[in-house]
């Protein structure tokens, strides 16, 4: 139950489009179709962005959007804006019924 | 609204015990999976354990195994996390947290503030 690889940073301007990946392998990313998304504002609890791979609760802005290729989902905000800066975090459902997070990404709109 | 709250965190001793519960409101409990999550303090987010909506399926990572107990009592609206054998580095705030649909996988759609765990000597 390894932690699924993601960068510990992204960086954007106002507007700007960002992109956050998030590696695994073919025991959960790879799998299925079972990815989620989370933000985390400091302090606070995480948010469910995104559901089984690119599907966004209601609620969830539009400019929020998934997407995976193989092992590796992606997380990409559009007309990025101030309140988004944020630690995100991908999780996979695994091969063993079990759950793994992403090593986290902390966004910060320049 | 859908609300979980937290409650039994503190601080204990290295090798002891804790049990933690989660109250549950505005949904019906008895029909979704629930899970617990942990966040280490500066550090990111852990799954622990999950229970399924009737308690007859229980899945735990492998840093707790054998020594974390989750349970649901579904006529209390209620779960619950039982930990033994602490040891420092389960040191973390404990999050409860709701499945989004009433079958596996689809993520977390409600979570708690929280609860803090410290164990120190």
């Amino acid at each position: 139950q390894s932690a699924l690889t993601q960068p510990a940073s992204v960086s954007g301007s106002p507007g700007q489009s960002i992109t956050i990946s998030c590696t695994g392998t073919s025991s959960d990313v790879g799998g299925n179709n079972y990815v989620s998304w989370y933000q985390q504002h400091p302090g606070k609890a995480p948010q469910l962005m995104i559901y089984d791979v690119s599907n966004r609760p209601s609620g969830v802005s539009h400019r929020f959007s998934g997407s995976k290729s193989g092992n590796t989902a992606s997380l990409t905000i559009s007309g990025l804006q101030p309140e988004d800066e944020a630690d995100y975090y991908c999780s996979s459902y695994t091969s063993s019924s079990a759950y793994v997070f992403g090593t986290g990404t902390k966004v910060t709109v320049l | 609204q859908v609300q979980l709250v937290e409650s039994g965190g503190g601080v204990v001793q290295p090798g002891r015990s804790l049990r933690l519960s989660c109250a549950a409101s505005g949904f019906t409990f008895s029909s979704y999976g629930m899970h617990w999550v942990r966040q280490a303090p500066g550090k990111g987010l852990e799954w622990v354990t999950v229970i399924s909506f009737d308690g007859s399926n229980r899945y735990y990572a492998d840093s707790v195994r054998g020594r974390f107990t989750i349970s649901r009592d579904n006529s209390k609206n209620t779960l619950y996390l039982q930990m033994n054998s602490l040891r420092a580095e389960d040191t973390a705030v404990f999050y409860c947290a709701k499945d989004y649909y009433d079958s596996s996988g689809h993520g977390f759609d409600c979570w708690g503030q929280g609860t803090l765990v410290t164990v120190s000597s």
